[in-house]
């Protein structure tokens, strides 16, 4: 069974240029999530989709940022525009369920520089 | 916010030592979880412990909790070179949402 993809696994761009992140979660699993992980530092959510429905967005810094997930299954986070701050790894994940007792599993994660 | 905090922040130890690594966390809890993260294969998904269970076992793996001291403890025996990554605790929510918080890790070197 093939895991969470991520593309593109790595992108620099220069501040100020829009920048879009793709995942495609495990078949059949419903809740999907989109972190942030910054260098020595453990993921901070982002954004939870149940199906197409984000859930949970609180985090979601919502000037710059949009997320979408079509159809319920693959999902786009993008930055637009981008700031030297956002250089962190973008990791998505899935699961079958949302509740803490799912285990999730997680994609490669994009690695995005802002020079 | 920040719920789950690892213990020690980095720990070195010789091939075939055990690593014992800690999680305290601060408001009550439904379920802990263990994640590992390496450069080669991400963020990987180690045990689930339940509020209800003091403790689990998975091959070398032996997971703890303590729901009066809300503490876990995640300890690997006979350590091996490829368990040299980052371990992350997770843990639900302050309030019990739906969402898991993870810590900042602990950085497990084990040298050959």
């Amino acid at each position: 069974e093939a895991g969470v993809v991520q593309s593109p696994r790595y992108k620099i761009i220069e501040k100020k240029q829009p920048v879009a992140f793709w995942c495609n979660p495990i078949s059949g699993h419903n809740t999907l999530y989109w972190y942030l992980q910054n260098l020595g530092q453990g993921p901070e959510l982002l954004i939870r989709y149940e199906n197409e429905e984000a859930v949970d967005d609180s985090q979601l810094p919502k000037d710059r940022f949009s997320a979408e997930r079509l159809k319920g299954v693959d999902s786009t986070l993008k930055i637009q525009p981008a700031e030297l701050g956002d250089s962190a790894v973008y990791l998505c994940a899935s699961s079958l369920g949302a509740a803490s007792d799912y285990e999730q599993y997680f994609g490669p994660g994009t690695r995005l520089t802002v020079t | 916010s920040q719920q789950g905090e690892e213990d020690p922040q980095a720990l070195s130890i010789q091939e075939g030592e055990n690593a014992t690594m800690n999680c305290s966390y601060k408001t009550s809890i439904n379920n802990l979880q263990w994640y590992r993260q390496n450069s080669g294969r991400g963020l990987v998904h180690l045990i689930l412990i339940r509020s209800n269970e003091r403790e689990k076992h998975s091959g070398r793996l032996r997971v703890t909790l303590d729901t009066s001291k809300k503490s876990s403890s995640l300890l690997i025996t006979a350590s091996r070179a490829a368990d040299t990554a980052s371990y992350f605790c997770a843990t639900d929510a302050e309030g019990g949402s739906e969402k898991l918080v993870f810590g900042k890790g602990t950085k497990l070197t084990v040298n050959p």
